[in-house]
């Protein structure tokens, strides 16, 4: 079945540090891709989001790019805020079966927390 | 569109009361999805509808739990009797026929339950 499997956290950077979320997954058709974000006390957010292999996802500074090579979508920003500082979840959405299939598969999270 | 709207936002409830979670999913969309989420095992799946008929329960924790769809725009996740264990913020989403590859999931803001 589908599976996404992201970085252990938590993870801990300095402000304006660069930041890599590791996500690879497993599907049996040609899924598409996404990023969401959680604030504290809030629900999910979609943050970016790839279709089909080599498109690039970009939203607020982050980037993921669809590797169907080594089935990666790995979130990463060149220079992170405070306000960056929450719950980063990766996830999937099969192609196959198409109709009636609207799940989307999630990751665990990873906590990020930025130090001024 | 005001988005997918959740009440209670907080809810504390003492051990063996029955407990009720409300969702209205954005107008147009025909799946909706409850998601529990917790410290130990992050964000589950509990149950999915499409055009109000329930699709997967597989995720439902026991039979103390039930949900419900009578229309289109409004859902019920039931707890009864509840116990301390089920305290999680629960997650309300939905989706767009068709739309799940290319724009996920919309969230609503939640339902922290506990239960003492």
């Amino acid at each position: 079945g589908d599976s996404v499997t992201q970085m252990e956290g938590p993870v801990t950077l300095s402000e304006e540090a660069f930041l890599t979320i590791n996500c690879t997954y497993t599907a049996t058709g040609y899924p598409s891709l996404f990023w969401y974000v959680q604030y504290p006390g809030e629900g999910l957010q979609l943050l970016l989001k790839a279709t089909k292999a080599d498109d690039k996802g970009s939203n607020k500074g982050f980037e993921a790019t669809y590797r169907k090579e080594t089935t990666s979508f790995h979130l990463e920003k060149g220079s992170v805020q405070v306000s960056d500082s929450a719950v980063y979840f990766c996830a999937l959405r099969d192609s196959e079966p198409n109709f009636g299939n609207e799940k989307l598969t999630f990751g665990t999270g990873t906590r990020l927390t930025i130090i001024p | 569109d005001a988005g997918v709207i959740q009440s209670p936002r907080h809810e504390v409830t003492e051990m063996g009361q029955e407990v009720t979670l409300r969702c209205k999913p954005i107008s147009g969309h025909d799946y909706l999805f409850w998601y529990r989420q917790t410290m130990m095992r992050g964000l589950e799946l509990l149950i999915y509808f499409n055009n109000n008929v329930p699709i997967d329960d597989s995720g439902m924790p026991e039979d103390r739990f039930s949900a419900k769809m009578p229309n289109a725009s409004f859902s019920t996740l039931k707890i009864q009797p509840s116990e301390p264990r089920d305290s999680a913020v629960y997650f309300c989403a939905s989706s767009e026929e068709g739309q799940g590859l290319v724009y996920g999931y919309t969230f609503g803001s939640g339902t922290r339950l506990t239960v003492v």
